[in-house]
C-alpha cells in the first residue's frame, strides 16, 4: 500500500501561472483534504471532500479549485498562483467519519515568483 | 481567541525525561482529539487520539482529555532524542473535519 501520494514533490511558478496539485490514496477512504502549511504555523484547511462528488470549502480557499475525480483521487488547482500561495500543500484522507484520525501524503513544496 | 492553542515551545527536555505537550480548545462540542507527530520537512504523522476523558497509553505516549477544562495533552515517557519533532494537537467537531493547533516544537537532548 503506498497510502496518500501527492504530486510533484516541489514546484516554481511564476505569478499568474497555473497549476494542479495531484493526490491520490489507496485506503478505500471516503474523506479526502487539502491543506496549506506556512513557516513555523498549523495546518490550515483549504478543501475538503466528504465523499466521491462533494466538494467544500474549508478555512482558506480563496485562490483554489479542486475536483473529486473519484473515490481514490482529489485535485487542487491554483488557476493564477500568486506569491502568497507560497506554502507546503498536504492531501490528507480519512474515513468517513474522521473519527480515526487522517493520513497525510509527503506534501508539494509551492514557490510563487 | 484560537479554536486550537498549543504552546509554540521550543520544549527541550534531557533524554530520558517525560515531556508534557499541551493543548487547549474553544469548542465546546469537539467530539475527538488527535496528536499528530511532524518531523522537520516531512508530513504529520498520527501517533494518537482519544475520544474519553481520562487517559489513553500506547506505549511510550499518554493521551489525556479533559473535557470540562476543554485540555489536551500528551506524555512522551523515556524520551528519546528520536522523540524531536513538532507535535500537533487536532481536534474534529461534529463535521469530522479537523482544527490543527500550530503545533509544539519538542527536542530531546542526548
Amino acid at each position: 500500500n503506498a497510502g496518500v501520494t501527492q504530486t510533484p514533490k516541489f514546484q516554481v511558478l511564476k505569478t499568474g501561472q497555473s497549476m494542479t496539485l495531484q493526490c491520490a490514496q489507496d485506503m478505500n477512504h471516503n474523506s479526502m483534504y487539502w491543506y496549506r502549511q506556512d513557516p513555523g504555523m498549523g495546518l490550515r484547511l483549504i478543501y475538503y471532500s466528504a465523499s466521491e462528488g462533494t466538494t467544500d470549502k474549508g478555512e482558506v480557499p480563496n485562490g483554489y479549485n479542486v475536483s473529486r475525480l473519484n473515490k481514490r483521487e482529489f485535485s487542487l488547482r491554483l488557476e493564477s498562483a500568486a506569491p502568497s500561495q507560497t506554502s507546503v500543500y498536504f492531501c490528507a484522507s480519512s474515513e468517513a467519519s474522521g473519527e480515526a484520525g487522517q493520513y497525510f501524503g509527503p506534501g508539494t513544496r509551492l514557490t510563487v515568483t | 481567541q484560537k479554536e486550537v492553542e498549543q504552546n509554540s515551545g521550543p520544549l527541550s527536555v534531557p533524554e530520558g525525561a517525560i515531556a508534557s505537550l499541551n493543548c487547549t480548545y474553544s469548542d465546546r462540542g469537539s467530539q475527538s482529539f488527535f496528536w499528530y507527530r511532524q518531523y522537520s520537512g516531512k508530513s504529520p504523522e498520527l501517533i494518537m487520539f482519544i475520544y474519553s476523558n481520562g487517559d489513553k497509553e500506547d506505549g511510550r505516549f499518554t493521551a489525556q482529555l479533559n473535557k470540562a477544562s476543554q485540555y489536551v495533552s500528551l506524555l512522551i515517557r523515556d524520551s528519546q532524542p528520536s522523540d524531536s519533532a513538532t507535535y500537533l494537537c487536532a481536534v474534529n467537531t461534529n463535521a469530522g473535519k479537523s482544527t490543527f493547533g500550530d503545533g509544539t516544537t519538542l527536542t530531546v537532548k542526548p
